[in-house]
């Protein structure tokens, strides 16, 4: 199985901050690289598919990159509403394995 | 509007096997390119990959589930259904079903159903 690594596992941060989160693979897995947003007692959103295509209706301070084995999920001037966890997937390999999240908490 | 919704038991016993249903409205599962699959969040932790389900009856297993796992679906009611036989505790969860319209494999989800597994 590919494991997918995502750091930090928790972050916390201020409205109007840039946030970074990675993600990596195990192996390549070309661009077939997912993001979701899950807000606590809710079902997950999607926000980005391969790797750098924001899903309609996702605003476009959320922006993600990578290839291969390195990917990155980047929140520009980070809104009270994007307090998540976001979680990495990767659709590349049977099985579709997620990373294990990454908490945005406010400072 | 596309939206999903999953139905089934809340609560099943040790062994007994789970059956759940996503009913999917405002998108045809006929459709070239669509699939529906499943997804479980046991509380507090991650999101683990299940079974897939595509258009034109391909299926896909998770290969550490395989084995009590069976996806299935039902063009004419626009329903998947997941069976997962001999139920233990380890897998009580937050059960999703997902679609996919061709762009990740989890484009939209239902808002899923908390199974517990207790005797």
């Amino acid at each position: 199985d590919i494991q997918m690594t995502q750091s930090p596992s928790s972050l916390s941060a201020s409205v109007g901050d840039t946030v970074t989160i990675t993600c990596r693979a195990s192996q390549g897995i070309n661009s077939y690289l997912a993001w979701f947003q899950q807000k606590p007692g809710k079902a997950p959103k999607s926000l980005i598919y391969a790797a750098s295509n924001l899903q309609g209706g996702v605003p476009s301070r959320f922006s993600g990159s990578g290839s291969g084995t390195d990917f990155t999920l980047t929140i520009s001037s980070l809104q009270p509403e994007d307090f998540a966890t976001y979680y990495c997937q990767q659709y590349n390999n049977n099985p579709y394995t997620f990373g294990g999240g990454t908490k945005v908490e406010i400072k | 509007q596309i939206t999903l919704k999953e139905s089934g038991p809340t609560l099943v016993k040790p062994t007994q096997t789970l059956t759940l249903t996503c009913t999917v409205s405002g998108f045809s599962l006929s459709t070239s390119g669509v699939g529906v699959g499943w997804i479980r969040q046991p509380p507090g932790k991650a999101l683990e990959w299940l079974a897939l389900i595509y258009w034109d009856d391909d299926k896909r297993y998770s290969p550490s589930l395989k084995n009590r796992l069976t996806i299935t679906r039902d063009t004419s009611k626009n329903e998947v259904v997941l069976t997962m036989t001999n139920m233990d505790p380890v897998d009580t969860a937050t059960y999703y079903c997902a679609l996919t319209a061709g762009y990740s494999l989890m484009d939209y989800w239902g808002q899923g159903t908390l199974v517990t597994v207790s005797s």
